[in-house]
């Protein structure tokens, strides 16, 4: 397929904890970009890595890219109650094509 | 600045019947893409255009669906006839380009029935 794929599909953590979701994808980038999702609403644009960037943060967000192995990973420290969300990735190769994305539960 | 705006926000028809959906991208935005999500599911993209011309629309159903963007701004996505399994919430975003980041509208739900 040739959109971005999340893992895991699913992830359960405690308020407070750091959450990590992985996008790999196939083909040659210029940029990979992270969104998230509320139940029921929109997409919300949180971060955009270019390929020539290893690392980004925004907050509490910690975005990595590593081309080699063409994967990216979202990392959410400290997470809160309000992180609860759907979260997916999409790169400019695949004309903004997404996968099934991770959904986030953080418990209080 | 306003964002993306869609209409209406929920719709229930039966199926075989028709239905169009109305977006307005930002202002400025070249990019607009349609996407379907189905519940559970991530969005899929149904089709992007750049200004008034179709960049991609290889995974849009073309046997009833279509879509068309006017003067490069506002674009409407149909169904005709639609089917039970076309349920989901459809969702507009635009960008200034096509590698920018993407704005969302709040999508609409069509329940087909």
């Amino acid at each position: 397929s040739q959109q971005g794929e999340e893992d895991p599909q699913a992830l359960s953590i405690q308020e407070g904890e750091n959450a990590t979701m992985n996008c790999s994808y196939k083909t040659s980038i210029n940029n990979l970009q992270w969104y998230r999702q509320n139940s029921g609403r929109g997409l919300v644009h949180l971060i955009l890595i270019r390929s020539n960037e290893r690392e980004k943060h925004s907050g509490r967000l910690r975005v990595t890219l590593d081309t080699s192995k063409k994967s990216s990973s979202l990392l959410i420290t400290a997470s809160r109650a309000a992180d609860t969300a759907s979260y997916f990735c999409a790169t400019d190769a695949n004309d903004m094509r997404f996968g099934a994305g991770t959904r986030l539960t953080v418990k209080p | 600045e306003a964002g993306v705006a869609q209409s209406p926000r929920y719709k229930i028809i039966e199926k075989r019947q028709s239905v169009a959906f109305w977006c307005n991208p930002i202002s400025g935005h070249a990019t607009l893409y349609w996407y379907q999500q189905i519940l559970g599911q991530g969005p899929k993209l149904l089709i992007q255009f750049q200004n008034n011309g179709v960049v991609d629309d290889s995974q849009l159903p073309k046997d009833r669906f279509s879509a068309e963007r006017l003067k490069g701004v506002d674009s409407t996505l149909k169904i005709q006839p639609a089917k039970l399994e076309d349920s989901a919430v459809y969702l507009c975003a635009s960008s200034l380009g096509r590698r920018e980041k993407l704005f969302f509208g709040s999508g609409t739900q069509l329940s087909v029935l």
